[in-house]
């Protein structure tokens, strides 16, 4: 079975632009999460969709905004871009009912000038 | 809340030996905990993980953690250290989840980055 596929791997934009990141979960799973990681703060939860509906959200500005749809991929996109969202995003996919396993994508790599 | 602190910020131990890292929570509850592992560039290996029953847990690569709720502990433990180890590892926890309801929502520690010495 394919694990999870995030892309594109690498990105670089300047300040004020805006992003957009996709993950593909694992065949079956419903629930996609994405996690934030930097040096300074560690791993942050950024939200959570399951069925195409937020079903939790962490605490970062609404720059950062999420989505997903019917057959379960998702998207994250943060808008003008400040040089401190330069980080690792990762998703992570589980069947989002019963188990609480998430299992990660190998994230992408987002740099902001 | 929940909170996760994992002491030692980095780890060193010689091939062969006894790894130990610590993960300590913060929890209303007892939660759900986790070990995850990442190597250079890639995203999070789940190591094991401790929801319920037994509190003695086998995960992959011959490591192992155990609950122990009256010290709010989960530390991990490798009998025997080899190069490939070498990574940062991750504890993190999650609720219990609502009633109807589960919440995947991990929180982590800050990571142990463990160096194995030949």
């Amino acid at each position: 079975k394919a694990g999870v596929t995030q892309t594109p791997r690498y990105l670089i934009k300047t300040r004020g632009q805006q992003v957009t990141l996709s993950c593909s979960p694992i065949s079956g799973h419903r629930s996609v999460s994405w996690y934030q990681q930097t040096p300074g703060q560690g791993l942050q939860f950024l939200f959570e969709y399951f069925s195409e509906t937020q079903r939790n959200k962490g605490n970062f500005p609404g720059r950062f905004s999420g989505r997903q749809f019917s057959n379960s991929r998702s998207e994250m996109n943060v808008s003008t871009l400040e040089l401190g969202d330069s980080a690792l995003y990762l998703c992570a996919s589980s069947f989002g009912q019963g188990t609480t396993t998430q299992y990660f994508g190998p994230g992408t790599r987002l740099t902001v000038l | 809340a929940q909170s996760v602190t994992q002491l030692g910020s980095h780890v060193s131990v010689s091939e062969g030996a006894l790894v130990l890292l610590r993960c300590n929570y913060s929890s209303s509850v007892p939660p759900y905990l986790f070990w995850y592992v990442q190597y250079p560039n890639q995203g999070l290996q789940l190591l094991l993980k401790y929801t319920t029953g037994a509190t003695l847990v086998k995960g992959i690569n011959g490591f192992e953690a155990e609950f122990k709720k009256s010290e709010t502990s989960f530390h991990l433990t490798k009998p025997s250290a080899h190069m490939s180890d070498a990574a940062e590892y991750f504890c993190a926890v999650s609720d219990r989840g609502r009633s109807g309801g589960s919440n995947y929502k991990l929180t982590f520690g800050k990571g142990t980055l463990l160096t194995v010495n030949p």
